[in-house]
C-alpha cells in the first residue's frame, strides 16, 4: 500500500538553485495539495489541485510552481531557492466524491534546507 | 471565513494522566471535523473524525464529540502513554470549500 509517496526525503540546496519535490499517489485521488510546516506556524497551504490540468494558489504560493499533468503526480518546483524556503514540505491528497468526508492522506514529508 | 483555534502547547503529562486538548472552530454551514496526529519525523495521519453534530469520533483510546452549540471538538484520552507523545492538529472541512482549515497544532509530551 504505497499511498502518498514523496521524494526526496532530505535535500540541501544552495541559494539560487532549483529543484523539484515529487509527489505521487496511487489512490486515484482528485484533490492534491502541498503544505509547508515551520516551527510555530502550523501547516500552510502552498498550492492545490482539484484534478489533472487544474491548479490554484494557496496561502503562501510565492517562489513555488506546480503542475498536474496526470491524476497521480503533483510536483512542486522551486525555481530559485531562498533560505526562507527551508522547511518541511508535505504532500496530501483525498478523493472528492460526494461520499467523502474530507479526510486528507499525507506523505511522510520532504525536509529541505537552503544554505 | 473558516478558522480553527486549539490550545497552545506543549502539553506535558505523566504517563496514565488524563488528556484534554481544546479545539474550537468557526465555519459556514456544517463542516466535518478531524483530529490528525503527527508522530516525530512522520507525516500527519487521521486520528478520528466526526461528520455531524453530536457525533463522537474515537480511535486508539482517544475521543472527541462534535458540539455544534459550543462549536467545539475537544480531544480527550483517559490514560496517556509515552507513545502518545506527538503533535495533534484539529481541522475542519466545509462542504463549500476544497481547502481544509487546520489549527496550529498542539505538542503533547508524556513522561514515564
Amino acid at each position: 500500500n504505497a499511498g502518498v509517496t514523496q521524494t526526496p526525503k532530505f535535500q540541501v540546496l544552495k541559494t539560487g538553485q532549483s529543484m523539484t519535490l515529487q509527489c505521487a499517489q496511487d489512490m486515484n485521488h482528485e484533490y492534491m495539495s502541498w503544505y509547508r510546516q515551520d516551527p510555530g506556524m502550523g501547516l500552510r497551504l502552498i498550492h492545490y489541485s482539484v484534478g489533472a490540468g487544474i491548479t490554484d494558489q494557496g496561502e503562501v504560493p510565492n517562489g513555488y510552481n506546480v503542475s498536474r499533468s496526470t491524476t497521480e503526480d503533483f510536483p512542486l518546483r522551486l525555481l530559485s531557492a531562498a533560505p526562507s524556503q527551508t522547511s518541511v514540505y508535505f504532500c496530501a491528497s483525498r478523493p472528492d466524491s460526494d461520499a467523502n468526508t474530507g479526510e486528507l492522506f499525507f506523505g511522510e514529508g520532504s525536509r529541505l534546507t537552503v544554505l | 471565513g473558516n478558522s480553527v483555534t486549539q490550545m497552545e502547547g506543549p502539553v506535558t503529562l505523566s504517563e496514565e494522566a488524563f488528556l484534554t486538548i481544546n479545539c474550537t472552530y468557526t465555519a459556514t454551514g456544517y463542516p466535518s471535523l478531524f483530529w490528525y496526529v503527527q508522530y516525530p519525523g512522520e507525516g500527519l495521519q487521521l486520528l478520528l473524525k466526526a461528520t455531524k453534530a453530536d457525533d463522537k469520533g474515537s480511535n486508539k483510546g482517544f475521543e472527541a464529540t462534535y458540539r455544534k452549540e459550543t462549536t467545539s471538538f475537544h480531544l480527550e484520552k483517559g490514560s496517556v502513554q509515552v507513545s502518545d507523545s506527538a503533535v495533534y492538529f484539529c481541522a475542519l472541512k466545509s462542504g463549500g470549500s476544497y481547502i481544509p482549515t487546520f489549527g496550529r497544532g498542539t505538542s503533547l509530551i508524556v513522561h514515564p
